[in-house]
């Protein structure tokens, strides 16, 4: 039980074009999604926290304009990474939370975006 | 603000022998929850170990264990009998009992290789 399943694993664009990544739990109702960013050989970054329902909670320094995050279900959270540029490119993971914080968060496989 | 931290960078051990990988934490919360993620070149996050730190008995799973010192603030994961398909990044987090704290705080991570 407790699979977060995320899309698309990889996805290669062009510079200028939006990257949508999407993240569902799929047995069970996430009450909290979190978004990271991870870079090669680093840890993960947290991008934003998202409750269903609610506007996501960005970390500091995350741009809210160019990383979009929509939790409009209980089992579906989206991120687009508008106006997308080289610098983007990274790996991007998400993580979902089931319920009070003794439970483990449930990691999606991530995805690997690359612009062009 | 809570703080992970993880000194060593990278380490080594022989298969079948016993490695230790250590973890600090800064926190003025007297109850919280410490986990250790791996992840593999798949770059998949797994959870091997979570500790709660009201419980003062150390948590075991199967060949992997942890030496939590409270008092230290100290985290420490054993895995015994290493196998090569041990053979990744670890990572030590912290997470806050309240709910509007719920999100992870990854140290830097240690990359782990195991040595036939």
């Amino acid at each position: 039980g407790a699979v977060v399943s995320q899309h698309p694993s990889w996805v290669i664009c062009k510079s200028g074009t939006s990257v949508k990544i999407e993240c569902r739990s799929l047995d069970f109702q996430a009450t909290t999604m979190f978004w990271y960013r991870q870079f090669p050989k680093q840890s993960l970054m947290l991008m934003a926290t998202s409750n269903e329902g609610s506007k996501a909670t960005y970390e500091q320094g995350v741009e809210k304009d160019k990383f979009l995050i929509n939790h409009a279900s209980l089992t579906l959270s989206t991120l687009t990474v508008t106006s997308a540029h080289p610098e983007d490119s990274s790996f991007y993971i998400c993580s979902a939370l089931s319920g009070p914080p003794d439970q483990p968060q449930h990691f999606g496989d991530g995805t690997r975006l690359s612009i062009l | 603000a809570q703080t992970v931290t993880q000194s060593q960078p990278e380490m080594s051990v022989q298969e079948a022998e016993t490695v230790t990988l250590s973890c600090t934490y800064d926190t003025s919360e007297s109850d919280y929850y410490l986990f250790w993620y791996k992840q593999p070149p798949s770059r998949q996050m797994i959870l091997v170990i979570r500790q709660e730190a009201y419980k003062q008995q150390n948590a075991t799973e199967n060949r992997f264990s942890v030496n939590f010192q409270k008092a230290a603030k100290s985290f420490s994961l054993k895995i015994s009998d290493s196998q090569l398909g041990d053979a990744a990044m670890y990572f030590c987090a912290y997470r806050s009992v309240t709910g509007a704290n719920s999100k992870l705080t990854f140290g830097k991570g240690i990359t782990l290789s195991v040595r036939p």
